[in-house]
């Protein structure tokens, strides 16, 4: 079965502060593994995908396939960056996403 | 491009009444998603539909829910006899095509039962 699961429901950091959601999965091929971030009253929108292998926003993630890890980290938080986020697994076909429940990220000044 | 357009963005149903929730993917986009958000849940894969045709519809609870998408306008999720169980933030997702491409959110519809 795919499964992707987010422990934290909320992360709160101060302003600089590194910051790590974590973010774990189990899926029986070579997955697909994607962050997406939710700011307050906006769509849901595609941060970074694991195979670009890119930095958006100052933010990276690395998937980890011996402990099934795809954790986002930043090395500085910003307030800006206060926003849901959601770690996501592609299933087999076409673009279906399995999604985590999400953690809320609180940058505090 | 005006992104994915979902209508209405709020809608409030008594139990029993059906909802209609609408999905205009973006242009030239020929696959649509539907997902649900329960209160303090990720979201859950309901429906993969391409035009006219249901790809993957494992998501759907077997009663009162279906979906389709027309040759021509938007993509309708039906619920029938809404219970308050179906109080939920239903989303839909769109993309060109299949698996290497991205796919869009738009801003969801929150259905509210009472």
């Amino acid at each position: 079965a795919q499964r992707v699961t987010q422990p934290e429901k909320l992360l709160s950091v101060f302003k600089g502060a590194p910051v790590e959601l974590k973010c774990n999965y189990s899926y029986s091929g070579s997955p697909e593994l994607f962050w997406y971030v939710q700011y307050s009253r906006q769509r849901l929108q595609l941060l970074l995908r694991h195979i670009s292998r890119e930095s958006i926003k100052g933010f990276t993630a690395d998937l980890n396939k011996g402990e099934t890890s795809f954790h986002l980290k930043k090395p500085f938080a910003q307030e800006e960056d206060s926003a849901m986020y959601y770690c996501a697994l592609k299933g087999e076909y076409g673009n279906k996403l399995v999604f985590g429940a999400g953690t809320i990220l609180r940058v505090k000044s | 491009n005006a992104g994915v357009m979902q209508n209405p963005r709020h809608l409030v149903r008594r139990r029993g009444q059906e909802a209609r929730l609408r999905c205009s993917p973006m242009k030239g986009h020929s696959h649509v998603y539907w997902y649900r958000q329960l209160p303090e849940e990720g979201l859950k894969f309901m429906v993969y539909l391409q035009k006219e045709n249901i790809i993957d519809e494992s998501g759907m609870p077997k009663e009162r829910f279906s979906a389709e998408f027309p040759k021509e306008g938007p993509s309708i999720l039906r619920i029938q006899q809404v219970v308050r169980g179906d109080s939920a933030a239903y989303f839909c997702a769109s993309s060109p095509s299949g698996r290497n491409t991205e796919a869009f959110f738009g801003q969801g519809t929150r259905l509210t039962v009472v």
